[in-house]
């Protein structure tokens, strides 16, 4: 299957610091949608993108579907200790009956 | 507003035993429905997907099965339980968002942690 590529796999940082991730893929894809998953919960949906270049903000957080329409990123502003899980990105091609899943970001917060 | 539920959350079962976990959604007609493994806390591997009622596809060849006996029920099986078959397994629903967006968004249960021993 479509493979994204995301990156980095775990991140460390202090509260109060910027977080910035990225996920690539080999084909274009018509969504681009992030995740974040808490420890024994399913996945919630943060921020959907539907069209190439669309910056979409959903409180501190802010991503971007790529001009080329083969990336996507998410940037985490002034970061604090709720913020810590896994970041998953996700796209869609064609119909839209696939989701194709990154292999996650590791976020630790330390206080 | 739409709403999905996945039972049991917390399964330990013997190997060799059968399994059935159950996913519904309420609040919308004729969605996706996709049944998700995810090993380890990372990594999400599609199992199966349907598109209406009885209609399965299968992602991977396994040990377990998928049925769709009703529009918003989704049905994960397995005949005989293998120690390998232990993970997070994660139910999820779309509908096609239409007005003028080429994609759609997927929406998470909260997942049943199957142990096998």
């Amino acid at each position: 299957g479509q493979q994204l590529n995301q990156s980095p796999q775990s991140m460390f940082i202090q509260e109060g610091e910027d977080v910035s991730m990225n996920c690539t893929s080999s084909s274009i894809f018509n969504t681009w949608l992030w995740y974040k998953q808490d420890p024994g919960e399913g996945p919630v949906l943060l921020i959907a993108l539907y069209k190439a270049g669309e910056l979409t903000s959903n409180g501190r957080l802010t991503a971007q579907f790529g001009i080329t329409r083969k990336d996507s990123f998410l940037n985490i502003s002034a970061s604090i200790p709720s913020d810590v899980g896994i970041y998953f990105c996700a796209g869609t091609m064609n119909t839209g009956n696939q989701f194709y899943f990154g292999t996650g970001t590791s976020l630790t917060v330390i206080p | 507003s739409q709403t999905i539920h996945q039972w049991p959350a917390t399964l330990v079962q013997p190997v060799g035993s059968p399994l059935s976990l159950e996913c519904t959604v309420e609040g919308t007609s004729n969605p996706n429905l996709y049944w998700y493994r995810q090993a380890a806390g990372r990594g999400l591997q599609l199992l199966f997907y349907s598109v209406g009622i009885g209609q399965i596809s299968s992602e991977v060849p396994q040990n377990l099965s998928a049925s769709r006996p009703q529009d918003r029920q989704f049905i994960l099986s397995s005949k005989k339980l293998l120690l390998s078959d232990s993970g997070f397994y994660l139910c999820a629903w779309s509908v096609w968002s239409g007005q003028g967006r080429l994609g759609t968004e997927a929406f998470f249960g909260q997942g049943t942690r199957l142990t096998v021993v």
